[in-house]
């Protein structure tokens, strides 16, 4: 297992544009979360799954926002109408629900929105 | 609520010289802290964890922190910086039950002077 992949790497859109990215999990991981990462900020949670469950959505996921885990494995999230504002690292981490706080962090998606 | 405050931005030392991080927190529950270290196009990773058991907290790489409830504080030292230390630090906060959700601080740069 190589950890928790994140695809594209880089992400360059127009705004309006929709974009949508990728996360590979740990495999025997049953949570999911994603974050995002302004410049000089430290990353803020936008929503978790448990196996294919949206358990909880951040004030910070606007209705443009949307996120999926069909069959508990990978998840994507999607970005509809993007603004500039939305231009930022999107983290990706995984665990075991088992209250060790085992986080694995994907490296990440960089969005830039022109 | 939770938060935690990093107390400085950017932090410079010499090689060989003392490491301190400071970082102050809230949370209206029992915390779970952490700190976490992103070197530049990696992902994050975990330094060291505090889950209510010991309050001085060994990490990786020589990296310690001692938990102390009547300052609410968490900070990071290490006796000896390394140049490989150079990173963006994060001090973090998570109940300890639950969801597991992390609350980054904004981040400290370190800067080690050759």
């Amino acid at each position: 297992d190589t950890g928790v992949s994140q695809d594209p790497r880089h992400k360059i859109t127009k705004r309006g544009q929709n974009v949508t990215f990728r996360c590979d999990p740990i495999s025997e991981h049953n949570r999911l979360y994603w974050y995002r990462q302004t410049l000089g900020q430290g990353p803020e949670f936008l929503t978790y799954f448990q196996n294919e469950a949206q358990l909880e959505k951040s004030r910070l996921l606007s209705d443009r926002f949307s996120a999926e885990r069909p069959k508990g494995s990978f998840s994507t999230l999607e970005i509809q109408r993007t603004e500039q504002g939305d231009s930022a690292m999107y983290l990706c981490a995984s665990s075991l629900a088992d209250g060790n706080y085992g986080y694995t962090f994907g490296s990440g998606t960089r969005l830039t929105v022109v | 609520a939770q938060s935690v405050t990093q107390l400085d931005s950017h932090v410079s030392v010499s090689e060989g010289t003392p490491v301190l991080l400071r970082c102050n927190y809230s949370s209206s529950y029992s915390p779970s802290l952490f700190w976490y270290v992103q070197h530049p196009n990696k992902g994050l990773q975990l330094l060291l964890k505090y889950t209510s058991a010991a309050t001085l907290v060994k990490g990786i790489n020589g990296f310690e922190a001692e938990f102390k409830k009547s300052e609410t504080s968490f900070h990071l030292t290490k006796p000896s910086a390394h140049m490989s230390d150079a990173a963006e630090y994060f001090c973090v906060v998570s109940v300890l039950f639950g969801n597991e959700k992390l609350t980054f601080g904004t981040g400290t740069r370190l800067t080690i002077i050759p």
